[in-house]
């Protein structure tokens, strides 16, 4: 069974406090994406990588970062936590050039 | 205008009913369209994949896109509880280094 695993799905994080969210593939996708989901709002896209080392913004890339270091691993930075990134932050796969992503079961974030 | 409209409901109808879920867009480029389903706590899951203009059918569930209005919609035939969940549309254009654009989703809840 293909899988994305999220290492936490929940984590409480006191403001200022450098984050780490990580995501691990096992199914040899290329691309990678973290989206946000929050009420009213939707699935926001943060940063997505369609190669190892590599990274591109999304809509809402603003206070975080991302690393790539490895093709099955993508990791989401929120260098400085603060309220307003209290959220779902889901995580998803796919190969290259393919729309059908494989996601996550999410990290509930929060943040006080 | 958003590029991806789609009415968060809450929609609430009994076992048995025709469900019928829509999206506008407002992106004529976009290509490829797909509908997601997400349980409560959990990661959303491909459901339904179209590429361009059309119907796709699949057991209970058609798509249908129709470029000329910016419309897309899924219908549930013969709709069960375990139906019930939050319905995403998603739309991507054909275009590398892009990534899916996610309506707000709807809420379905079937009763029995």
């Amino acid at each position: 069974d293909v899988k994305v695993t999220q290492s936490s799905r929940y984590l409480v994080k006191r403001t200022g406090e450098k984050v780490f969210l990580e995501c691990v593939q096992d199914m040899d996708h290329e691309n990678m994406f973290w989206y946000r989901q929050d009420p009213g709002l939707g699935l926001r896209l943060i940063y997505f990588s369609y190669d190892v080392k590599m990274k591109e913004k999304g809509d809402i890339p603003e206070g975080y970062s991302v690393s790539r270091e490895k093709k099955e691993r993508f990791s989401l930075i929120l260098e400085s936590a603060s309220t307003n990134q209290t959220s779902m932050y889901l995580c998803a796969s796919s190969f290259s050039g393919t729309y059908g992503y494989t996601f996550g079961s999410g990290t509930r974030l929060t943040v006080v | 205008q958003k590029e991806v409209e789609q009415d968060p409901g809450p929609l609430s109808v009994p076992e048995g009913a025709i469900v019928s879920l829509n999206c506008t867009y407002s992106n004529s480029a976009f290509q490829y369209f797909m509908w997601y389903r997400q349980y409560s706590r959990k990661g959303p899951e491909l459901l339904m994949y179209t590429y361009s203009s059309g119907n796709k059918e699949d057991g209970r569930f058609t798509a249908q896109v129709d470029k000329s209005s910016k419309y897309i919609s899924l219908f549930i035939r013969d709709s069960q509880p375990s139906d019930s969940a939050t319905y995403l549309c998603a739309m991507v254009p054909n275009q590398a280094g892009t990534a899916l654009i996610f309506g707000k989703g709807t809420t379905l809840s079937v009763s029995s």
